[in-house]
């Protein structure tokens, strides 16, 4: 079955240090895949999306994913964290075909401690 | 601005009782969705809906119907309520091509006691 793994639940990173939130995906044929983040008491919102354009995305806020075909993995990066990044985010896959639909993860809790 | 509109931000209901989440999109989209958010679980698909009066079942359609009468409105049917269906509802919806992105309400927690 289609599916998408985030490893780890809760991540926690001090302002200022890298963000690392991982997404992997279960498929051999090349998918749609975006990263939504959502803050508390708000709904979802798209932080970025690979379309087989190019293999760096570049989302708002500074973060960035690439997409990596040999270890079926598009993992969410920043730089530098930001209290402000504190919020829930969920990768998400999209195969196409008659369904349509789009399956997320179980998503990831990011913490920023000042 | 675009926008997705769920009736209610907050939901309180009995067991057996028959519930109506409505969703209302401004932007002339041709798909809607219905998801839950549950903690640990993330979101799961409910229904889907690709054009007016279209609908296919989700991951997890049991329990639920759904409603599109109008191509702005998307609305989910609980049919009789349980407990277990405690959650929070979102709605989001895209224009056709499965790399547009979803545009998500706010959300609806609802409580079934």
């Amino acid at each position: 079955a289609q599916s998408v793994t985030q490893l780890g639940s809760h991540v926690s990173v001090s302002e200022g240090a890298l963000v690392l939130l991982r997404c992997n995906y279960s498929s051999s044929v090349p998918p749609y895949l975006f990263w939504y983040v959502q803050y508390p008491n708000q709904g979802l919102q798209l932080l970025l999306k690979y379309t087989s354009a190019a293999t760096l995305v570049k989302g708002i806020n500074g973060f960035e994913a690439e997409f990596k075909k040999s270890e079926t993995s598009f993992h969410l990066t920043k730089p530098s964290a930001h209290m402000s990044d504190a919020a829930e985010y969920f990768c998400a896959v999209s195969y196409g075909g008659a369904t349509n639909k789009l399956i997320f993860g179980t998503g990831t809790l990011l913490a920023v401690q000042p | 601005d675009v926008k997705v509109t769920q009736s209610s931000r907050y939901l309180v209901k009995r067991t057996g009782e028959k519930v109506f989440l409505e969703c209302v999109q401004d932007m002339d989209h041709e798909n809607m969705f219905w998801y839950r958010q549950d903690p640990g679980l993330g979101l799961r698909l409910i229904y889907f809906s690709y054009d007016v009066k279209m609908k296919e079942k989700g991951d997890i359609p049991e329990g639920y119907s759904v409603s599109r009468e109008k191509k702005e409105r998307f609305s989910l049917i609980l049919e009789s309520a349980s407990t277990n269906q405690t959650s929070m509802y979102l709605c989001a919806s895209r224009r056709s091509p499965i790399n547009e992105k979803l545009f998500f309400g706010s959300g609806t927690q609802l409580s079934v006691l």
